[in-house]
């Protein structure tokens, strides 16, 4: 089954660290979406890529960095310059960008300890 | 930038009534999304509204689209308990030449008690 992969599900960070969050489509999407959600919020665009090899910055993508050199995978690392990094976060894609729905991986709960 | 309001922040309800969600955007939009989440889980895509006035049904849930394109309304009968979840909608934001993203609301948390 087509789908977005997400891993991993918890991740623990020391201050300090950067650390990436893996996300992988095999739903053929061209574009794809990182947010972030916090308690008793929606979700927060972090960055999005429309094409391969091209990615743009969304509300709130200081301290925050992606990559997209395949159409199937679109990694993203927080880094030590992000000072509340503790969230949900989700990646997402779509077909023909806003004009369709997304689908979301199942999310990556990342705590700062 | 563009704001994507939703009201109520929580609603309670006893199985078996009703329950509506309203969504209001600062501007218009070309469409308009709505998403469930479930306590747990991650957004499932439910439906998308393109024309003005548009209603559309999906067994217990009606959804309507403004017609000036700036406010939605997503309407349940009869709740059951799979109903329980985070009810958002989203709409495109825009900036220079295409569409970045969805800016979402900040979501409808439905509780259902038996």
């Amino acid at each position: 089954d087509g789908g977005i992969t997400q891993s991993p599900k918890y991740l623990f960070r020391k201050e300090g660290q950067n650390v990436t969050l893996s996300c992988e489509q095999n739903l053929n999407h061209d574009a794809m979406y990182w947010y972030r959600q916090d308690p008793g919020q929606g979700l927060r665009l972090i960055y999005y890529s429309q094409i391969v090899n091209d990615f743009q910055k969304g509300d709130i993508a200081e301290g925050y960095s992606v990559s997209r050199e395949k159409k199937e995978s679109f990694p993203l690392t927080v880094t030590s310059a992000q000072k509340n990094p503790t969230a949900f976060y989700l990646c997402a894609s779509s077909r023909g960008g806003t004009v369709r729905g997304y689908t979301f991986g199942s999310g990556t709960r990342l705590t700062v300890v | 930038g563009q704001q994507v309001m939703q009201i109520p922040q929580y609603q309670h309800v006893q199985e078996g009534e009703d329950f509506t969600t309203y969504c209001n955007s600062s501007t218009t939009l070309s469409n308009i999304q709505w998403y469930k989440q479930r306590p747990g889980g991650h957004p499932v895509f439910l439906i998308q509204l393109v024309k003005s006035g548009e209603v559309k049904k999906q067994k217990r849930l009606t959804f309507q689209f403004g017609e000036a394109k700036k406010n939605s309304s997503l309407h349940i009968t009869a709740t059951q308990t799979t109903d329980v979840g985070t009810y958002f909608c989203a709409g495109p934001s825009y900036s220079g030449g295409g569409a970045d993203g969805l800016t979402f609301g900040k979501g409808t948390h439905l509780i259902i008690q038996p």
